[in-house]
């Protein structure tokens, strides 16, 4: 069964403070990997997504993440934080096969920053 | 392109009660899931629905339940609700397997 850990459950930067939050899968093969912002009260957005091919990763607001199969990880990171990018982080696993569409999520990382 | 679109936003029902959820994918998206959404559990995957056919459930009990119709919308179900059932139900859709999936703003469900 797959699964995905992000040790840090909240994370405070100051504004302009690179950032790199932490997320570890358990997969049996090559998995597709995300990571999803949610603001209060809202639902998930996108930021990035890993497929194959290069393991860094370019996404959008300026984030990238690598993958590194080594370490079963997938750090998302971000060279300057805005006050903007206070929100909820959440990495998340899917299945490389025909099962179908299922994400197993981590339990998010709450990102606050300090102006 | 219009996003996905869950319906209601807000819920307030009674335990007992049962209560049904909408959601309307990207147009040409076929693959619909749903997600629970706790404080204390964290989210957690229902279900998807790919062209009218459940592909997946989660580890959720019978008194869930879902279709997709066959302009890709799906409904989900919950009967005899009770109050660990309150939860933000989240809804994406996706062209294809893997293809990275668009969530909606989701429903909050309040039991009482």
């Amino acid at each position: 069964a797959q699964s995905v850990t992000q040790p840090d459950i909240h994370i405070t930067v100051s504004e302009g403070a690179s950032l790199e939050l932490r997320c570890n899968y358990s997969y049996g093969a090559t998995p597709y990997l995300f990571w999803y912002v949610q603001s209060p009260g809202q639902g998930l957005q996108l930021l990035l997504k890993y497929f194959s091919g290069d393991t860094l990763v370019q996404g959008i607001k300026g984030f990238e993440a690598e993958f590194k199969r080594s370490q079963s990880s997938f750090n998302l990171r971000k060279p300057s934080v805005h006050w903007s990018d206070a929100a909820e982080y959440f990495c998340a696993v899917g299945a490389q096969d025909n099962a179908g569409n299922m994400l197993t999520f981590g339990g998010g990382t709450r990102l606050m920053v300090k102006p | 392109k219009a996003g996905v679109t869950q319906t209601p936003r807000y819920l307030i029902k009674t335990r007992g009660q049962q209560v049904t959820l909408s959601c309307s994918p990207i147009s040409g998206h076929r693959s619909v899931s749903w997600y629970q959404q706790t404080p204390g559990q964290g989210l957690q995957f229902l279900f998807e629905y790919f062209s009218e056919t459940q592909r997946n459930k989660g580890n959720f009990p019978g008194r869930f339940s879902g279709r997709q119709f066959s302009n890709s919308r799906s409904e989900m179900n919950v009967s005899t609700l009770e109050l660990g059932d309150s939860a933000l139900y989240l809804c994406a859709s996706s062209p294809r397997t893997g293809f990275g999936y668009t969530f909606g703003s989701g429903t909050r469900l309040t039991v009482v």
